[in-house]
């Protein structure tokens, strides 16, 4: 079992729809999460960083951590065809800060 | 503040050649990381280094390797290129004090042939 899954998708919805993107993870020490989003033939960006619990919103985007449950989600208001794109998980822990990855869940926003 | 940069962009190489990735990070940021990216493995970790010394190392085999400079910008080898090499190369810079948001370039596009 990885220590991050991440459904691969593809993960279609209609234009102005809320998104809701998730991860699961195992390792309960991780403490900092982060979601960046990737386009085709493009190097990953970082959108969202939060530390251990709770909400943190920017704009259209919200990044959510329930550490219980060991779930993290990300949601994208009013979703635009310029988000479609993969968007991919990440998460470390305070001992080592190396990022362990989800897989990436590839999002199609149809206009 | 420029961003990470990575040259080439594109790459072509024989199966035995062996190939050599640079990466610039961001200016003050000490740390590097390299991945490995292809659509069935995704995103996988190469190695990190920070101040000259690698840090963490992924499961790669020692084909792989790299190196760090003193003004932070660092190289990738691989040797004896294989055709599962063919993959796009991602560098990601981060300050290196504490926990790692990650700045990534464009990448290298391997294609081993």
């Amino acid at each position: 079992q990885k220590e991050v899954e991440q459904d691969p998708g593809p993960l279609s919805v209609p234009e102005g729809a809320i998104v809701s993107l998730n991860c699961t993870y195992s390792n309960s020490a991780f403490q900092y999460f982060m979601w960046y989003r990737q386009y085709s033939r493009k190097g990953p960006e970082l959108l969202m960083y939060t530390y251990s619990s709770g909400n943190k919103e920017d704009g259209r985007f919200t990044a959510q951590v329930d550490k219980s449950s060991k779930y993290i989600s990300l949601f994208i208001r009013d979703s635009q065809p310029s988000d479609s794109a993969t968007y991919l998980c990440a998460m470390s822990h305070d001992s080592n800060y190396q990022l362990i990855w989800g897989a990436g869940t590839k999002l199609i926003i149809k206009p | 503040k420029a961003g990470v940069t990575q040259t080439p962009r594109y790459l072509i190489k024989t199966r035995g050649q062996q190939v050599t990735l640079s990466c610039s990070p961001i200016s003050g940021h000490r740390s590097v990381s390299w991945y490995q990216q292809t659509p069935g493995q995704g995103l996988q970790f190469l190695f990190e280094y920070f101040s000259e010394t690698q840090r963490n190392k992924g499961n790669f085999p020692g084909r792989f390797s790299g190196r760090q400079f003193s003004n932070s910008r660092s190289e990738m080898n691989v040797s004896t290129l294989e055709l599962g090499d063919s993959a796009l190369y991602l560098c990601a810079s981060s300050l290196g004090q504490g926990p790692h948001e990650q700045y990534f370039g464009p990448g290298t596009r391997l294609t081993v042939t």
